[in-house]
């Protein structure tokens, strides 16, 4: 199984709405991470987790929340997001070891809407 | 501050001709280099990379060119097919004990013309 599976697929939200992304993989990687791409620009890092530990987070705002049950699992809880929170949200995950090719293999992402 | 570039939003190529995209870093720290190639309402899918202890990697009609005192590097694709045809970014990576954060180019649209 290659697969990063996403879900929902597309998620309309309102501004006062509580909602959460999901993420899945079982390649047995131990990183996992969270992207978002808005329209004609390239993916931007937010989150890192390596062995369900975060270990990286860009400054993201604290209307995102990661969650990272267990190793095969990765969630985005967001709440009270705004209308440019608008855009695609990525998960990757990777082998997480030190060295070696560690290439991201990434999911189809969620099409978020804030209105 | 775009620490990775490429500097051609779009490409046309003729089918069977060679594609050549082009990613400018100027991160020296960056270690390794990756290319992702993306559909439309898809996630990016991993195509080749490159360490940089090395100048060239090829995977089948997939070659990365790696010129580090010039901080740029090149995927060719060669011969180009219909199939070629998404987004390609080039994605950079400066280790941190096995969770990479990758910056990536702004993309290149590629259009195979048939």
């Amino acid at each position: 199984d290659t697969e990063v599976t996403q879900t929902p697929k597309h998620l309309v939200m309102g501004m006062t709405n509580k909602k959460s992304l999901k993420c899945e993989q079982h390649m047995g990687h131990r990183a996992m991470y969270w992207y978002k791409q808005k329209a004609k620009k390239p993916p931007e890092l937010m989150f890192v987790y390596s062995y369900e530990k975060l270990s990286i987070n860009e400054s993201v705002p604290s209307r995102f929340s990661p969650e990272c049950p267990n190793s095969s699992l990765l969630n985005l809880h967001l709440h009270a997001l705004q209308p440019e929170d608008s855009a695609l949200y990525l998960c990757a995950s990777s082998r997480g070891q030190p060295g070696g090719r560690n290439e991201q293999f990434f999911g189809p992402g969620t099409r978020l809407t804030v209105l | 501050d775009q620490q990775v570039k490429q500097n051609s939003p779009s490409l046309s190529v003729q089918e069977g001709r060679i594609s050549i995209l082009n990613c400018d870093y100027t991160n020296s720290m960056f270690d390794y280099f990756l290319w992702y190639k993306k559909y439309p309402a898809e996630g990016p899918t991993f195509l080749i990379s490159i360490s940089s202890i090395k100048d060239k990697n090829e995977d089948g009609r997939f070659t990365v060119f790696l010129n580090k005192s010039a901080k740029h590097l090149s995927l060719h694709i060669v011969p180009s097919q219909p199939g070629d045809s998404a987004v390609y970014f080039c994605a950079a990576r400066a280790s941190n004990f096995g969770n990479e954060k990758l910056t990536f180019g702004t993309g290149t649209r590629l259009t195979i013309i048939p």
